[in-house]
């Protein structure tokens, strides 16, 4: 089963809005990572931010995290259509680990 | 192209038929992932390898499912006696060497195998 959980699961918006997925996990941790799907195809690694990290920013991409609510945030400015895909957090399972434990993640769509 | 290969990207196949998915990492990438995704949810860790040792295995790896990666570069996954809950896109990814105690691993993945059950 899937730990950790992404909110919304699906988003639809406009075009040149801005989107904004939301990511809450239940143990401690040293990393969170953002990673991104097209349908069908493989995961994109967007951005890994550190548990003493508070924000992060990679272009368009603004993630935060908040270890004190165990929660983080991926907001992406200026949508464009190109953006449109599944986005997901993951962390590894416990500190020091490498196996990466991903949420269900966020359909995102942008109109036209 | 430099990124993580996989080998076929489709398979369709009959109950209790055996397949064998293949993966090349990058190069210069000692660990070696491989992930199950099914439709609507994220990937689910399988395994992985450090080099040429596989280091962890999840429960969901049964019996029927090997994975191996003989000299350290390749991999390959095969499931024996296929089953109609297999079908899934199976994924690999890949990672450099890390810094000793660091688990910052960003994973490189490919475009995913997906098996057909049927």
């Amino acid at each position: 089963s899937q730990q950790g959980e992404e909110d919304p699961q699906a988003l639809s918006i406009q075009e040149g809005e801005n989107a904004t997925m939301n990511c809450s996990y239940k143990t401690s941790i040293n990393n969170l990572q953002w990673y991104r799907q097209n349908s069908g195809r493989g995961l994109v690694h967007l951005i890994l931010i550190r548990s003493n990290e508070r924000e992060k920013h990679s272009g368009r991409l603004r993630v935060t995290l908040d270890t004190s609510k165990k929660s983080s945030s991926l907001l992406i400015t200026a949508s464009r259509a190109a953006d449109t895909a599944s986005y997901f957090c993951a962390r590894p399972l416990t500190q020091g680990a490498q196996k990466l434990v991903f949420g269900q993640g966020t359909r995102l769509t942008i109109n036209p | 192209d430099t990124g993580v290969s996989q080998d076929p990207r489709h398979k369709i196949t009959k109950r209790g038929q055996n397949v064998t998915f293949r993966c090349d990492p990058i190069s210069e990438h000692n660990r070696l992932y491989w992930y199950r995704q099914t439709l609507g949810q994220g990937p689910e860790f399988l395994t992985y390898f450090q080099n040429e040792a596989q280091l962890e295995k999840s429960r969901l790896l049964s019996d029927r499912f090997s994975a191996e990666r003989p000299k350290g570069s390749f991999s390959t996954l095969e499931i024996q006696r296929t089953e109609q809950g297999d079908s899934a896109m199976y994924l690999c990814a890949s990672s450099p060497p890390g810094v000793q105690g660091s688990s910052y691993n960003e994973q490189f993945f490919g475009p995913g195998t997906r098996l057909t059950v049927l």
